[in-house]
């Protein structure tokens, strides 16, 4: 497989679940990045990740909660939603510091919050 | 701070005629510059990108975009469109050294293409 893949693809949930979203990169990337897009407004970037690290947190709520293991995966748990959080999540990656690389984005994962 | 103005949400064509999408940009060193389209209930897919060699560049599937630093502009022209154009269409922007691979994007851009 190669690129960016995201799973699920679609889901869907209710406001007391707890779910996980998975990014996995086949690149070599060192950088990973959690956007949200939702209708009508810019890419929002959410958070960034270099070598493992987080190195970009833009003020997202804590029921969005990321996990980098290594520098191929990239988690985002979820817990708690409102329904305002339905939006299409998308994961890119890029090979790191020292740009300006192009970023590789998934196909993103179709969040709704019931 | 840089930021990304794309003018016009929507954009209509007919097959065939010239695409031009409009993208102007700000910021407070020399940019660096991309194009991304996405498809219906896909990622975005890089089209193309400037980082400061040739100031026309040309992309994938026929686009090209000109950087202008006099107009603080990055239009994304196709001189013929096609049906399978129909997408959204986004402006980003870094800055380059300073800013890593960090990203801001435009609002975006739907290109519909009619027959």
């Amino acid at each position: 497989e190669t690129g960016v893949t995201q799973t699920p693809r679609h889901l869907v949930m209710g406001m007391t679940n707890k779910k996980s979203l998975k990014c996995e990169q086949h690149l070599g990337h060192n950088a990973m990045y959690w956007y949200k897009q939702s209708a009508k407004k810019p890419l929002e970037l959410m958070f960034v990740y270099n070598f493992k690290e987080q190195t970009e947190n833009n003020s997202v709520p804590s029921r969005f909660s990321p996990e980098c293991p290594n520098s191929s995966h990239l988690f985002l748990h979820l817990h708690t939603l409102q329904p305002e959080d339905s939006a299409l999540y998308l994961c890119a990656s890029s090979p790191g510091q020292g740009g300006p690389h192009t970023q590789y984005f998934g196909p993103g994962t179709r969040l709704t919050v019931l | 701070a840089q930021s990304v103005t794309q003018l016009g949400s929507h954009v209509s064509v007919s097959e065939g005629a010239l695409v031009l999408l409009r993208c102007n940009y700000s910021s407070s060193v020399p940019p660096y510059l991309f194009w991304y389209v996405q498809y219906p209930n896909q990622g975005l897919q890089l089209l193309l990108k400037y980082t400061s060699a040739a100031t026309l560049v040309k992309g994938i599937n026929g686009f090209e975009a000109e950087f202008k630093k006099s107009e603080t502009s990055f239009h994304l022209t196709k001189p013929s469109a096609h049906m399978s154009d129909a997408a959204e269409y986004f402006c980003a922007v870094s800055e380059g050294e300073t800013s890593g691979s960090r990203l801001t994007f435009g609002e975006g851009t739907q290109l519909t293409v009619n027959p």
